[in-house]
């Protein structure tokens, strides 16, 4: 079975410090991952996915196989980045079905 | 490109009546995606279809619950006899073939009176 848990519902930080949220998976195989965001009144939107190894919006997230996580981060947070923000595991045998984690709602404070 | 098209944006239902969902994909894409999301929690899969074809069908309840992507219109999620646990924002993607990304609606919120 694969499962995605982001553990923190809600994170706030202030603008300009660094934020960092969490996503951990379980799938036995080699997954891809994605981080996806939700701005207020927007559509669910794909950020980042792992294979592109890219940085969008001055976020990264680096595949950790060993420690099963694909954590989100940027060095200095603004408040545009204010969202919802969704982690994603597609397993390679499972189709092209998403698995989603239940979601941090991150808010930067000025 | 006005991106992956849901309607309506909110549904009201009362009990037993029957609720339908329609998603237009991307322009380009053939592979549709069904999503539901109950408050306070994540993105759940439903469905995958390509025209014509259910692809997976793992994640669609047993009963009241079917989807189709005819060869032409868009594709329809259906809800037979709805119950207030029914109640829901329903996620439609599509998608390229290949490991293309899914891109999302807006979503259908269907309320249960």
């Amino acid at each position: 079975a694969q499962r995605v848990t982001q553990p923190e519902k809600l994170l706030s930080v202030f603008k300009g410090a660094p934020v960092e949220l969490k996503c951990n998976y379980s799938y036995s195989g080699s997954p891809e991952l994605f981080w996806y965001v939700q701005y207020s009144r927007q559509r669910l939107q794909l950020l980042l996915r792992h294979i592109s190894r890219e940085s969008i919006k001055g976020f990264t997230a680096d595949l950790n196989k060993g420690e099963t996580s694909f954590h989100l981060k940027k060095p200095f947070a603004q408040e545009e980045d204010s969202a919802m923000y969704y982690c994603a595991l597609r397993g390679e045998t499972s189709g092209s079905r998403l698995t989603f984690g239940e979601g941090t709602q991150l808010t930067v404070n000025p | 490109n006005a991106g992956v098209m849901q309607n309506p944006r909110h549904l009201v239902r009362r009990r037993g009546q029957e609720a339908r969902l329609r998603c237009s994909p991307m322009k380009g894409h053939s592979h549709v995606y069904w999503y539901r999301q109950l408050p306070e929690e994540g993105l759940k899969f439903m469905v995958y279809l390509q025209k014509e074809n259910i692809i997976d069908e793992s994640g669609m309840p047993k009963e009241r619950f079917s989807a189709e992507f005819p060869k032409e219109g868009p594709s329809i999620l259906r809800i037979q006899q709805v119950v207030r646990g029914d109640s829901a924002a329903y996620f439609c993607a599509s998608s390229g073939p290949g490991d293309q990304p899914q891109h999302f609606g807006d979503g259908t919120r269907l309320s249960i009176l």
